[in-house]
């Protein structure tokens, strides 16, 4: 099955700076590629997601950009700010079109803006 | 706008308890999920459901039974609790690709501590 490796599983930046986490998978199958915050306490929630038909994908100050040959995808946060604290987890799924109960979860990522 | 609410929201259980943990969405989704968060392994599917009165085993589904009687609501059940199953639950949900996208809903989570 799909084996999605996340990094770094912790990730400090001073407000202002921009933050990069990155993601691979394993099934060259997979193409459908969401990024979901967690704040604390709370449940995930979707704040990007990206098609294996585009390469790059911008909403405001987050971005996601997807490498199908190398087989990895990254989330990038320009403009850091405190509330942009939280565990951020990519997912990798083969995007069928009843469903995502393929959607396999990376490990996490917790960030910290230090103002 | 409720969306996907669980209750309750923490338990505690002694070894060999049983419970159920109730799932409601109110966005008239056709598939529910039933997730485990556990440190450092991000979020594992444990059972699913594609529509109503139908069911499927996920990731990790050993331990867990699932009912979906209802559109509206999907019931997680632990028939006789172990220490291992001491988790944060997710319920989520989502709808049909063409008309709402691949977006996946959470709930606030569900706190259980076997004992």
């Amino acid at each position: 099955g799909e084996n999605v490796e996340q990094h770094p599983s912790t990730l400090s930046v001073q407000e202002g700076d921009s933050a990069v986490i990155k993601c691979t998978y394993s099934d060259s199958a997979s193409n459908y590629f969401p990024w979901y915050k967690q704040e604390l306490g709370k449940g995930p929630q979707l704040i990007i997601d990206i098609r294996s038909n585009v390469g790059e994908k911008k909403d405001q100050r987050i971005a996601v950009t997807l490498n199908k040959t190398a087989k990895h995808f990254s989330l990038h946060i320009t403009e850091t700010q405190p509330e942009d604290s939280a565990v951020y987890f990519c997912a990798a799924s083969t995007g069928k079109s009843f469903g995502n109960e393929k959607l396999t979860f990376g490990t996490g990522t917790r960030l910290t803006i230090i103002p | 706008n409720a969306g996907v609410t669980q209750t309750p929201k923490f338990r505690v259980l002694k070894t060999g308890q049983s419970m159920t943990l109730l799932c409601a969405q109110d966005m008239n989704h056709e598939y529910m999920y039933w997730y485990r968060q556990d440190p450092g392994m991000g979020l594992r599917l444990i059972h699913y459901s594609v529509g109503e009165g139908t069911t499927a085993k996920g990731e990790v589904p050993d331990g867990y039974n699932v009912s979906r009687l209802k559109k509206q609501n999907f019931l997680l059940g632990l028939e006789s609790a172990a220490p291992s199953q001491t988790s944060v639950y997710f319920c989520a949900s989502s709808g049909l690709q063409r008309t709402h996208g691949n977006t996946i809903y959470f709930g606030e989570g569900s706190w259980l501590t076997v004992v």
